[in-house]
């Protein structure tokens, strides 16, 4: 059974970062593309990037360039994302995805992050 | 980038009863266009890729069509599990980009 299981909500302050994993399951790692996703209450879904597991490759919405670093450990299936900077127009709920060249087909279950002082 | 426009952001129908979801792209997609659907709390849930081809596990009652620009999500006999926000995508070009869904509801 394919599985990716997000890490804890996060309460941050502004200008931190926070790392958020998604570890993945029931399928090869490196043979599918993981995606990350934003879904605020301003914005709904917005793709923040994608990362190949074989080769570490990313790709990055132009709105998220300076703002997110997607990384991977084939070691432990898992995939990370980095938020660098953070302010309130940050906080909302972040899943992770993974596809082949198609569609998302399996979603994490998200973590939210919270900015806050 | 492409822009994804659900022209219905909220659609109630009766038990029962279709409802035609649309999205309309920006720029030619080549039917490279998935629908989720989205429950309060969940993660979306991809029901259809490629504008028409259902996913595995996603009942029948559930369709896609379009091309073009242009495309749909329809449901017939609608189920009260039907109640949730939908949205489409596509996947032609980066960034990826979605509509800004249409929450269903029951009237």
């Amino acid at each position: 059974e394919v599985q990716l299981q997000q890490s804890g909500p996060e309460l941050v302050k502004p200008g931190a970062s926070v790392k958020i994993s998604c570890k993945a399951s029931g399928y090869s790692f490196t043979g599918y593309y993981m995606h990350w996703v934003k879904q605020s209450h301003v914005k709904s879904l917005e793709w923040i990037g994608r990362i190949n597991p074989y080769n570490g490759a990313t790709s990055y919405n132009q709105n998220f360039k300076d703002k997110a670093s997607l990384t991977v450990d084939k070691s432990s299936s898992t995939a990370y994302m980095e938020l660098h900077s953070l302010t309130s127009e940050d906080s909302a709920v972040y899943y992770c995805a993974r596809s082949g060249t198609h569609a998302m087909d399996y979603w994490g279950q998200g973590t939210s992050v919270t900015v806050s002082s | 980038d492409i822009q994804m426009t659900q022209s219905s952001s909220y659609l109630s129908v009766s038990l029962g009863g279709r409802v035609t979801i649309t999205c309309k792209a920006s720029d030619h997609i080549n039917n490279w266009l998935a629908w989720y659907q989205q429950k309060p709390g969940n993660a979306p849930r991809l029901l259809i890729s490629g504008a028409t081809s259902l996913e595995t596990g996603v009942p029948s009652r559930f369709s896609g069509s379009g091309s073009g620009k242009d495309y749909t999500l329809s449901i017939t006999s609608l189920q009260t599990e039907d109640v949730a926000t939908y949205y489409c995508q596509q996947y032609w070009s980066t960034p990826r980009t979605f509509g800004g869904g249409t929450k269903l509801e029951i009237k």
